[in-house]
């Protein structure tokens, strides 16, 4: 079985330039996440979705940030314009009835 | 917001010796998961706690649900070099189904010396 799939796993951008990821869950995983993890940190929670609906996006910086998941699979998280600090590893996962999640590998987003 | 304490932030040991870390929380949880992260890697479950006592091992590691709920610990045993990495613990207070808003610590980075 396939796990979650992101892509692209790097990406090195200027300043106010914008950037997408995107995010494949594993296959029949409802929920899906999206994370942040800056450097020697642990991974702190930006949206999550229950299928297609967004039930927490408490601490998604909307003026820059923005994520969707239009058929309740596949995810894309945006953010424009980014900033030197938006510069982190991205984690997207999933999980299912067993409430566990699965990570993928991580998009890394350097801004220079 | 919620916060774990995770410890020792780093461990230096010898291949073949054992290792213990722990997570501590200020507030409850229903769940407690532990998970291991190589570099440029996501983070890769390795065990999953659901009751306050539970005990639960997968090959030589182990990992418990402390009593009060507001703690886990998890030993490697007979550490080999590929047991190094970042060891996040996890936890949530949502219980069954799926988790909400699960927060991490900030992690133990271990090295294992050959």
């Amino acid at each position: 079985e396939a796990g979650v799939v992101q892509s692209p796993r790097y990406k090195i951008i200027e300043k106010k330039q914008p950037v997408a990821f995107w995010c494949n869950p594993i296959s029949g995983h409802n929920t899906l996440y999206w994370y942040l993890q800056n450097l020697g940190q642990g991974p702190e929670l930006l949206i999550r979705y229950e299928n297609e609906e967004a039930v927490d996006d408490s601490q998604l910086p909307k003026d820059r940030f923005s994520a969707e998941r239009l058929k309740g699979v596949d995810s894309t998280l945006k953010i424009q314009p980014a900033e030197l600090g938006d510069s982190a590893v991205y984690l997207c996962a999933s999980s299912h009835d067993t409430g566990e999640l699965f990570f993928g590998e991580g998009s890394r987003l350097t801004v220079l | 917001g919620q916060q774990l304490n995770q410890s020792p932030q780093s461990m230096f040991i010898q291949e073949g010796e054992d290792v213990s870390m722990n997570c501590t929380s200020s507030s409850i949880f229903n769940t407690w998961l532990w998970y291991k992260q190589e570099p440029g890697e996501g983070p890769v479950l390795l065990i999953a706690l659901y009751k306050a006592g539970e005990l639960t091992s997968n090959g030589r590691l182990t990992a418990q649900f402390g009593i009060t709920r507001k703690d886990s610990f998890l030993n490697i045993s007979a550490s080999i070099p590929s047991d190094v990495g970042i060891y996040f613990c996890a936890g949530t207070k949502s219980s069954g189904g799926s988790n909400y808003k699960l927060t991490f610590g900030k992690g133990t980075l271990l090295t294992v010396n050959p």
